[in-house]
C-alpha cells in the first residue's frame, strides 16, 4: 500500500519569506496529491491539489510541484503571512482505484515569525 | 451552507467507559469518512460510508469500535470499552465528488 513521508515536521520562516514542505510517496501508480491546512481548533481544509498529468499547479501564493520519476511532491508558499501559520498535511491515495481513501503524511507545523 | 459538524468537541472518559461521537455531514453528501489522529502521528483512515452502507472499514482498529449511519445522514462512532490508546482526535469528513473531502473540526477524545 501507499506510504507517505513528510518533511520537515516543524518549520519556522520570517514573515514575507517562502516556505517549502516536501513529501515522498511509495506507490508509482498514485495520481492524485492533495494538500491540507489545519488551523487551531479546526479540521484539515483542502488548499490545493495536483494530478499526475501536470508537474506544477499554482493558486495565488501557494503552488505544488510534482516529480513522478522521483515520487515526490512539494508545497511552496511565497510571501508568507501570519495567517499561514498552521499544520500542513500532504496526502496520496491508498491505491490507484481508491483516490478517495487518502493516506496522510505526519504533518508540518509552520510558524510564521513576525 | 453549513459545514461538517462534530459533537462533542472534547470528551474525557475513564478506561472501560463508552463514548459515542457524532458527525453531521454536509447536506446531500453521500460519502462520509471517519479518521483519527493520535498525538504527533499522521491522520489515519478508519472507515467510509456511501449513504448508509459501509464501503470500506479496513481502518477500524478493532471490534471495540462501531460506526453507524442510519438513514444515510448523520453518523456515530462508538468506542466500547475505551482503552488508553484510543485517545486522539477523531475527524469526520464528507464529500459528494470522490476527491474533495470537507472535514469537521474533530472530537478530541482523552481516555484516562
Amino acid at each position: 500500500g501507499e506510504n507517505v513521508e513528510q518533511h520537515p515536521s516543524t518549520l519556522s520562516v520570517q514573515e514575507g519569506d517562502s516556505a517549502v514542505i516536501k513529501c515522498t510517496y511509495s506507490d508509482s501508480a498514485s495520481n492524485y496529491f492533495p494538500w491540507y491546512k489545519q488551523e487551531l481548533g479546526k479540521g484539515p481544509q483542502l488548499i490545493i491539489d495536483i494530478r499526475s498529468n501536470v508537474g506544477e499547479k499554482k493558486d495565488q501564493r501557494i503552488a505544488v510541484t510534482l516529480n513522478k520519476t522521483a515520487k515526490h511532491f512539494s508545497l511552496h508558499i511565497t510571501e508568507t503571512q501570519p495567517e499561514d501559520s498552521a499544520v500542513y498535511f500532504c496526502a496520496a491515495p491508498s491505491s490507484m482505484n481508491r483516490d478517495d481513501k487518502i493516506i496522510f503524511g505526519k504533518g508540518t507545523r509552520l510558524h510564521i515569525l513576525p | 451552507e453549513a459545514g461538517v459538524t462534530q459533537f462533542p468537541s472534547h470528551s474525557v472518559i475513564e478506561k472501560g467507559q463508552t463514548v459515542t461521537l457524532r458527525c453531521d455531514p454536509i447536506s446531500g453528501h453521500d460519502n462520509l469518512y471517519w479518521y483519527r489522529r493520535v498525538m504527533g502521528k499522521e491522520i489515519k483512515f478508519l472507515l467510509h460510508f456511501v449513504k448508509e452502507s459501509k464501503q470500506d472499514e479496513s481502518g477500524m482498529p478493532n471490534n471495540r469500535f462501531l460506526a453507524e449511519r442510519t438513514g444515510g445522514t448523520y453518523s456515530t462512532l462508538k468506542v466500547q470499552p475505551a482503552e488508553l490508546e484510543d485517545s486522539g482526535v477523531y475527524f469526520c469528513a464528507s464529500s459528494q465528488a470522490r476527491n474533495e473531502q470537507f472535514f469537521g473540526p474533530g472530537t478530541r477524545l482523552t481516555v484516562l
